[in-house]
């Protein structure tokens, strides 16, 4: 079974809106995730790792107030789209663990 | 920096067909090499892993070999089925380094019946 859930699977909304996604490990603690977003058919491009109890670390190209990161406990790490544009629509997918990674189904986000 | 490459897609071929896809890496250190799979909609799940060279990594029929020499972890399969259809990403991380991944650009392989 997975071990990896994240939620919601697809979000739609109006631009302008904030859209906070959620990682969670069901049977393991992790102090570090991981987000990815993915653009239609191409790789995964990491946005940032998310650290708990501490700041996030982002990937060149990312901006921190547009994707804010919580990891406020061992089991859980959010990202939340902040003021989402159109633009912003995306696949994003977080993943968890140590080698090998788990991954969790993903997000569609659609911004209208 | 790190890199990965793999072959361009889409690779379409019929059942049972034997599949090859080259992934290539450049590496400053000793990384891990991975191919994870991703069903349409869904996120990826890990196929096979080898961790050292020389090492072969191998499940539901896949395999790829660790080649340091030459660089590469090609992903190879004997026969094919249509539920092989999917996008297969190479990828390479360093113990120690909390599994970030490093992804190649994705391999799109379609089976036709």
């Amino acid at each position: 079974g997975a071990v990896v859930s994240q939620h919601p699977s697809w979000v739609i909304c109006k631009s302008g809106t904030s859209v906070k996604i959620e990682c969670r490990s069901l049977d393991f603690q992790a102090t570090t995730m991981f987000w990815y977003r993915q653009f239609p058919k191409q790789s995964l491009m990491l946005m940032a790792t998310s650290n708990e109890g501490s700041k996030a670390t982002y990937e060149q190209g990312v901006e921190k107030d547009k994707f804010l990161i919580n990891h406020a406990s061992l089991t859980l790490s959010t990202l939340t789209v902040t003021s989402a544009h159109p633009e912003d629509s995306s696949f994003y997918i977080c993943s968890a663990g140590e080698q090998p990674q788990h991954f969790g189904d993903g997000t569609r986000l659609s911004i209208l | 920096g790190d890199s990965v490459t793999q072959m361009e897609g889409p690779v379409t071929l019929s059942e049972e067909a034997f599949l090859t896809i080259n992934c290539t890496y450049t590496a400053t250190g000793y990384p891990s090499l991975f191919w994870y799979v991703q069903y349409p909609g869904e996120g990826l799940q890990l196929l096979l892993k080898a961790t050292k060279a020389d090492d072969k990594g191998s499940n539901k029929g896949f395999e790829a070999t660790y080649r340091k020499e030459t660089t590469s972890f090609h992903l190879e399969k004997g026969s094919v089925q249509v539920s092989d259809s999917a996008v297969y990403f190479c990828a390479l991380s360093y113990s120690g380094n909390t599994g970030k991944l490093i992804f190649g650009q994705g391999t799109t392989l379609q089976v036709k019946p």
